[in-house]
C-alpha cells in the first residue's frame, strides 16, 4: 500500500527564515513524488515534481530513496508563501491517482 | 479558457436529497478524477476514469455514482445525502502517459444540513 506522511500540521516561520516541510512516503517500487500548493481561496496547483528537479518560486525538493523522503525547502520564506502544502505520490503500476499526505499549513509572519 | 471547471461552486442541501456535481476539462486529457477533501483538509481519491472507463473506485459508499459521458466530462451523483458527505469535492484531470501532472478544478463545497 502506498502512504504519504506529513508530520507537521502547521509550520510558522518569520519572513526571511529558512523553511523545510517534511514528507515521508512508503511505496514498494519507484514512485513519482509531487508537491502541490493551495493558496487561500484558490485551487490546488502543482508546485514541483521530483523528476524535473527544478526550483519553483525558490522551492526545491530532493527525493531521498534511502530515507524515503521528499522534503520541500526554501532558504528564505516570503509572506506570499503562506499556504497549504501537500506532498503526493503516484505509483507506476497503472494507478495514476495521487495519494496525498495530510498537508502542512505554512504561515510566514512579517 | 478555464482548464478544469466544476459546477456548482457551492451546494447547500438537506439530508436525504440527491445532488449532482459536474466537471469539465478542456486540456485534451484522457483521465479524470474525483477527490474528497474533508474538514481536516485531508484529500483522498474517490474515483478515476480513463477514456470513459472506470479504473479506480475506492471504498466509497454506493450512494456515490460517477458518470463520464465523454473524455472531457466527469460527473458525480450523490443519492440520499448524509451529514458526513459535507466536504469539498475536487475534480482533476491528467494524461495517462507521459507527464502525470494533475490539474485541479476549483472545488465544490457541499454542505449537508
Amino acid at each position: 500500500a502506498q502512504r504519504v506522511t506529513q508530520p507537521e500540521k502547521l509550520l510558522s516561520v518569520f519572513k526571511g527564515a529558512p523553511v523545510e516541510l517534511k514528507c515521508n512516503y512508503s511505496y514498494s517500487g519507484s514512485p513519482e513524488l509531487f508537491w502541490y500548493v493551495q493558496y487561500s481561496r484558490q485551487r490546488l496547483q502543482l508546485l514541483l515534481r521530483h523528476i524535473s528537479r527544478e526550483s519553483i518560486k525558490g522551492f526545491t525538493a530532493d527525493l531521498n530513496k534511502g530515507e524515503t523522503s521528499f522534503h520541500l525547502k526554501k532558504p528564505f520564506a516570503q509572506e506570499e508563501d503562506s499556504a497549504m502544502y501537500y506532498c503526493a505520490l503516484s505509483g507506476h503500476t497503472g494507478r495514476r491517482a495521487l495519494t496525498f499526505g495530510s498537508g502542512t499549513r505554512l504561515q510566514v509572519q512579517p | 479558457d478555464t482548464a478544469v471547471s466544476q459546477t456548482p461552486k457551492y451546494l447547500v442541501t438537506q439530508m436525504g436529497n440527491d445532488k449532482s456535481i459536474k466537471c469539465e476539462q478542456n486540456l485534451g486529457h484522457d483521465t479524470m478524477y474525483w477527490y474528497k477533501q474533508d474538514s481536516k483538509k485531508f484529500l483522498k481519491i474517490m474515483f478515476s476514469y480513463n477514456n470513459k472507463e472506470l479504473i479506480i473506485n475506492e471504498t466509497v459508499p454506493n450512494r456515490f455514482s460517477p458518470k463520464s459521458p465523454d473524455k472531457a466530462h466527469l460527473n458525480l451523483h450523490i443519492n440520499s445525502l448524509e451529514l458526513g458527505d459535507s466536504a469539498v469535492y475536487f475534480c482533476a484531470s491528467s494524461l495517462s502517459s507521459g507527464s502525470y501532472e494533475q490539474y485541479f478544478g476549483p472545488g465544490t463545497r457541499l454542505t449537508v444540513t
